[in-house]
């Protein structure tokens, strides 16, 4: 059965990077496409960034500038970088397997930007 | 980027009643298509892809519908694990983008 699963800091300070790493189990993360989709607390879903399964990646413009995914296939695990981040960016973060709708999901990990 | 809208808000229902709910796209997405279904303190979870195919698992009840830049997911009979928070999602274009979301709630 596919488990995936976040972990990272709960606490970012604000301008620093947050680093957030999804574990993937009972699958190859070769053979799919990851994603990072984050919900700020009490509002809706925002789509990240995705990695392929060749290791191209597609992220939001919208935060295209700041935010990296990067995939370690010796681990299994795929990884998220935002930079310069705001009290805005607070939220929980999840990653999913899928290319276009996202059938398996972790179980989120809150990251809360403050000084 | 293609904006969803759901409405509505928030729907108010008794077991058993039907629900629809309706989300529409700012541009045509095709059948490119997902609902989700989200519990508190939980992840979303894959419901209908592809506007109308349930996920695995999912009963016959929930039905998705539509194409184009209008779709409907209906729930024939509500039960009480129905009773949650709906989000929509496009892939016909990139960036992917999700509704803001239908709270079904126990009236």
């Amino acid at each position: 059965q596919v488990q995936v699963q976040e972990s990272g800091p709960g606490l970012v300070k604000p301008s620093e990077t947050l680093s957030l790493t999804c574990t993937v189990s009972g699958a190859s993360i070769s053979s799919y496409y990851w994603n990072w989709i984050r919900q700020p607390p009490g509002k809706g879903l925002e789509w990240l960034a995705y990695i392929s399964n060749s290791g191209s990646a597609n992220y939001n413009p919208s935060l295209k500038s700041r935010v990296t995914i990067s995939v370690d296939t010796s681990k299994n695990q795929f990884s998220l970088k935002l930079t310069s981040v705001t009290a805005a960016d607070t939220a929980m973060y999840y990653c999913a397997r899928g290319s276009h709708f996202f059938g398996y999901w972790g179980r989120g990990t809150l990251v809360t930007v403050s000084s | 980027e293609t904006v969803l809208t759901q409405s509505p808000g928030t729907l108010s229902l008794s077991p058993g009643e039907r629900a629809t709910l309706s989300c529409r796209a700012s541009q045509s997405v095709s059948s490119s298509f997902a609902w989700y279904q989200q519990k508190p303190g939980q992840a979303p979870r894959l419901l209908i892809y592809a506007a109308s195919d349930r996920a695995t698992g999912i009963p016959d009840r929930l039905t998705g519908s539509g194409s184009g830049t209008d779709f409907t997911l209906t729930i024939s009979r509500m039960e009480p694990e129905d009773f949650a928070v709906y989000y929509c999602q496009q892939y016909g274009s990139s960036p992917y983008t999700f509704g803001q979301g239908t709270k079904l709630e126990i009236k």
